[in-house]
């Protein structure tokens, strides 16, 4: 069974500029979710997709968005980059069913540096 | 706002000995993972710990939770070069008016192990 693929793995934006990123789930899996990982404040929560809607979203900014489409693929999008995006951007696939231990597995993620 | 906090933040063991790293969260919560991150790289999952007293061991790691004293316990034993890594347990919440989830992470116990 494949794994959650997630591209590009490596990208170099500029302050200003916008980014997509894309995620891949596990086949069957109906979640998908999005965290930030930095040096400074670890692992922080995004957003959680699941059959197209958002359920969930995190405390950042309106600047991150992100979306999902009826194959369960999502983009993140970032728009306005600032220097403090750079970071490690993981997707996390899941059934996302709370009936389940709804265990979530992580793709290789985006290193994103914005310059 | 849950809190999950680890400790130690950094360990420096020697090969063949044991050691315990702690992890305390702020609500309750009958649902707690483990991970594992090598440098550069994504999540691993290593272990899913479903309801109090739950135990789970693999290879040279054991983990364990306590839901109410909202602990839980990665244990390693005679460590191996090859725990080297950064660990990190998480906590997930679920919320019932969208039936969403999110994972919060501790900050990560970085392990090095020195021959």
């Amino acid at each position: 069974k494949a794994g959650v693929t997630q591209t590009p793995r490596y990208l170099i934006k500029t302050r200003g500029q916008q980014v997509t990123l894309s995620c891949s789930p596990i086949s069957g899996h109906r979640s998908v979710s999005w965290y930030q990982q930095t040096p400074g404040q670890g692992l922080q929560f995004l957003f959680e997709y699941f059959s197209e809607t958002q359920r969930n979203k995190g405390n950042f900014p309106g600047r991150f968005s992100g979306r999902q489409f009826s194959n369960s693929r999502s983009e993140m999008n970032v728009s306005t980059l600032e220097l403090g995006d750079s970071a490690l951007y993981l997707c996390a696939s899941s059934h996302g069913l709370a009936v389940t231990y709804n265990e979530q597995f992580f793709g290789p993620g985006t290193r994103l540096t914005v310059l | 706002e849950l809190k999950v906090e680890q400790n130690p933040l950094f360990l420096s063991m020697q090969e063949g000995k044991n050691y315990t790293i702690y992890c305390n969260y702020s609500t309750t919560s009958d649902r707690l993972y483990w991970y594992r991150q090598d440098p550069g790289k994504s999540l691993e999952s290593l272990f899913v710990l479903l309801s109090n007293g739950a135990v789970k061991q693999e290879g040279r790691l054991m983990a364990s939770l306590d839901t109410k004293a909202r602990l839980s316990t990665l244990h390693i034993t005679a460590a191996v070069h090859d725990l080297s890594a950064t660990y990190f347990c998480a906590v997930i919440q679920f919320f019932e008016e969208t039936s969403g989830s999110r994972l919060t992470f501790g900050e990560g116990t970085q392990l090095t192990v020195n021959p």
